[in-house]
């Protein structure tokens, strides 16, 4: 049972470069999220898809994009990379059946911005 | 305004040597209160949720409480394994499915 697999696990960029970072989960559940984690200012939500065929922002959605593909894969676009994007991202996911579903998370894509 | 407050940043500790761990929340009608650990080079391992003041919940050697304005990590007699940053989180008020919102963590060091 993988749980939730992130690719890729690290990624150079340089300033302008588009890239896809890829997230599925096998445990069925119903959201999916995308986060960022950067020193000194913890974990941040990007975007969520709250169920298949929805998307919705969060905290810090600029310069982002998201697709819900289907029920298992949610993918994060970065279309134009800004050393700001520099970061951890955390995919997440969580059956969210009602109060109190805790989010699984993968182990992170490392992203580096020239 | 921060939702979710951690204190302290960063707390080294002599193996067996017990603490706490803070976290206090200024949203109204909390609907779940969540603590993770996260091993470096790893995503947040999820370890417990809190509904109401007054619950609490134990795993091993960790007991969290919950409060109308805080909740606490209770650490008893810690091994050098227990080493990771502790992360608290609430749960946003749109039903369940729009995430969590979560403090800047505590780095934990037991030292053997």
């Amino acid at each position: 049972n993988a749980g939730v697999t992130q690719t890729p696990k690290f990624q150079v960029l340089k300033t302008g470069q588009s890239m896809t970072l890829q997230c599925a989960q096998d445990m069925n559940h119903n959201s999916m999220y995308w986060y960022r984690q950067d020193p000194g200012m913890g974990l941040r939500l990007i975007y969520y898809s709250a169920s298949e065929g929805t998307t919705d922002k969060g905290e810090v959605p600029n310069g982002y994009n998201v697709s819900r593909l289907n029920k298992r894969e949610f993918s994060l676009r970065l279309e134009s990379a800004a050393p700001s994007q520099t970061s951890v991202y955390f995919c997440a996911s969580s059956e969210a059946s009602g109060r109190g579903s805790p989010l699984h998370f993968g182990n992170g894509t490392r992203l580096t911005v020239t | 305004e921060d939702q979710v407050t951690q204190s302290p940043e960063a707390l080294r500790l002599q193996e067996g040597e017990s603490s706490s761990l803070n976290c206090s929340y200024t949203v109204s009608g909390l609907r779940g209160l969540f603590w993770y650990r996260q091993d470096p080079g790893k995503g947040p391992e999820f370890l417990f949720t809190l509904y109401s003041a007054g619950e609490e919940k134990e795993k091993e050697r960790l007991k969290a409480t919950l409060t109308k304005k805080e909740s606490f990590l209770h650490i008893t007699a810690p091994k050098p394994e227990d080493s990771a940053t502790y992360l608290c989180a609430v749960e946003n008020p749109g039903g369940g499915a729009d995430g969590l919102t979560f403090g800047k963590g505590t780095h934990l060091i037991i030292q053997p």
